[in-house]
């Protein structure tokens, strides 16, 4: 099983800054990565997959790169709405496919 | 629009067993692989089985191999998770997503809780 290891567990940050969310797997998993956003109470949206690309509907200061075991996350200018917990998860080597522990994206 | 609406969540004593469903509306089911996912309380997401199209392939994760089982009725556009020998580390809200790589598509969820 890959395992996604995500840090840092809780990032705080003030709006209108920049924020870099990180992501590590045990092995490679290519660029077969994605990243979700979850708020409270809700489920959890797409946001990036294939490592960089945007699903539809996502703005523009989300973007995502790497590939191999590393990858990141950048929200360029944060947005209230922005705040929440963010979550990678790999997809290339399943079954299963596997989620990291997530990262806490607070106001600061 | 594309909603998938899960039901079935309950509480359950340790052993027992439920049904969740998952309706979907604004999709035609049998065109897409379907996915169970789950999420502990203050946990991870952690995905459970998954389905292809036709129903003739499906993969459950080793935790749930032989209790839980995935299954879909495409002509009435509903996913299953049959769970049997439920335990307290099961408890956790269970989403019906579309797909079984990347998920685009989840359900509000419903809560198991899985107590004496």
């Amino acid at each position: 099983e890959t395992v996604m290891t995500q840090s840092p567990a809780t990032l705080s940050v003030s709006p209108g800054e920049r924020a870099t969310l990180s992501c590590r797997a045990s092995q490679s998993v290519s660029t077969n990565l994605a990243w979700y956003q979850q708020k409270p109470g809700q489920a959890p949206r797409l946001l990036i997959y294939h490592a960089s690309t945007r699903d539809t509907g996502i703005p523009a200061r989300f973007s995502g790169s790497g590939s191999g075991t590393e990858f990141t996350l950048t929200i360029s200018s944060l947005q209230s709405e922005d705040f929440a917990v963010y979550y990678c998860q790999q997809y290339n080597n399943w079954p299963p496919v596997t989620f990291g522990q997530g990262t806490r994206l607070e106001m600061k | 629009e594309v909603q998938l609406v899960e039901s079935g969540g309950g509480l359950v004593q340790p052993g027992g067993s439920l049904r969740l469903s998952c309706a979907a509306s604004g999709l035609t089911l049998s065109d897409f692989w379907m996915s169970w996912v789950r999420q502990a309380p203050g946990k991870r997401l952690e995905w459970v089985a998954n389905i292809k199209e036709d129903g003739n392939e499906k993969y459950h994760v080793d935790s749930v191999k032989g209790r839980f089982t995935i299954s879909r009725d495409n002509a009435k556009n509903s996913l299953y998770l049959q769970m049997n020998s439920l335990r307290v580390e099961d408890t956790a809200v269970y989403y019906c997503v579309r797909g079984h790589l990347g998920f685009n598509y989840w359900g509000q969820g419903t809560l198991v809780t899985v107590s004496s």
